[in-house]
């Protein structure tokens, strides 16, 4: 089974401060997603890469920025964190072979609050 | 563009009631479409898909067609169990670039 796994299911930061929230998958895929996930609004798309160094732009990705050093991992860092960056992130991946079938698999999400 | 609108919720049904959530979509081209399930604490789950019209997607005892002339995609159930309770996601899926466009999201609660 494809995992995606999380850096931390709980995080509570303070205004101003940089936040990394980390994500790993182990089945080789090179395409990864970051979501955030708030209510009444479903999930919106931050970030996205398909390969190693390389991201593009989602629908929402002002204070945002991301990495992707290795394959397995893609981490979304928020610069200067901020109360409305409150919110469920979730990360998902999926592989090249099935990208024109759109089956991501996701993590099990990381619930930021910043006071 | 493209977009999904679920209807609003919350749905709470009675245990064996018959579900469903409605699901509408605006998309150039030949979309997939999707059901994912995010059950109390946990990550989103794929439920069902289908990726051409007519096409029925179908697990755990829900089922969803592809309908093109009304551009839906409506989940059901015919008899719900309180471990349905969670929150659904249509979801439409561009052909080639893996992206996918999610609804609001619909809660679902199942009293016994």
């Amino acid at each position: 089974d494809v995992k995606v796994t999380q850096s931390s299911r709980y995080l509570v930061k303070r205004t101003g401060e940089k936040v990394f929230l980390e994500c790993v998958q182990d089945m080789d895929h090179e395409n990864m997603f970051w979501y955030r996930q708030d209510p009444g609004l479903g999930l919106r798309l931050i970030y996205f890469s398909y390969d190693v160094k390389m991201k593009e732009k989602g629908d929402i990705p002002e204070g945002y920025s991301v990495s992707r050093e290795k394959k397995e991992r893609f981490s979304l860092i928020l610069e200067s964190a901020s109360t409305n960056q409150t919110s469920m992130y979730l990360c998902a991946s999926i592989g090249a072979s099935r990208r024109n079938y759109n089956e991501q698999f996701f993590g099990p999400g990381t619930r930021l609050t910043v006071l | 563009g493209n977009s999904v609108t679920q209807m609003e919720g919350p749905v709470t049904l009675s245990e064996e009631a018959f579900l469903t959530i409605n699901c509408t979509y605006t998309a150039t081209g030949y979309p997939s479409l999707f059901w994912y399930v995010q059950y109390p604490g946990e990550g989103l789950q794929l439920l069902l898909k289908a990726t051409k019209a007519d096409d029925k997607g179908s697990n755990k005892g829900f089922e969803a067609t592809y309908r093109k002339e009304t551009t839906s995609f409506h989940l059901e159930k015919g008899s719900v169990q309180v471990s349905d309770s969670a929150v659904y996601f249509c979801a439409l899926g561009s052909s080639n670039t893996g992206k996918l466009i999610f609804g609001q999201g619909t809660t679902l609660q199942v009293k016994p």
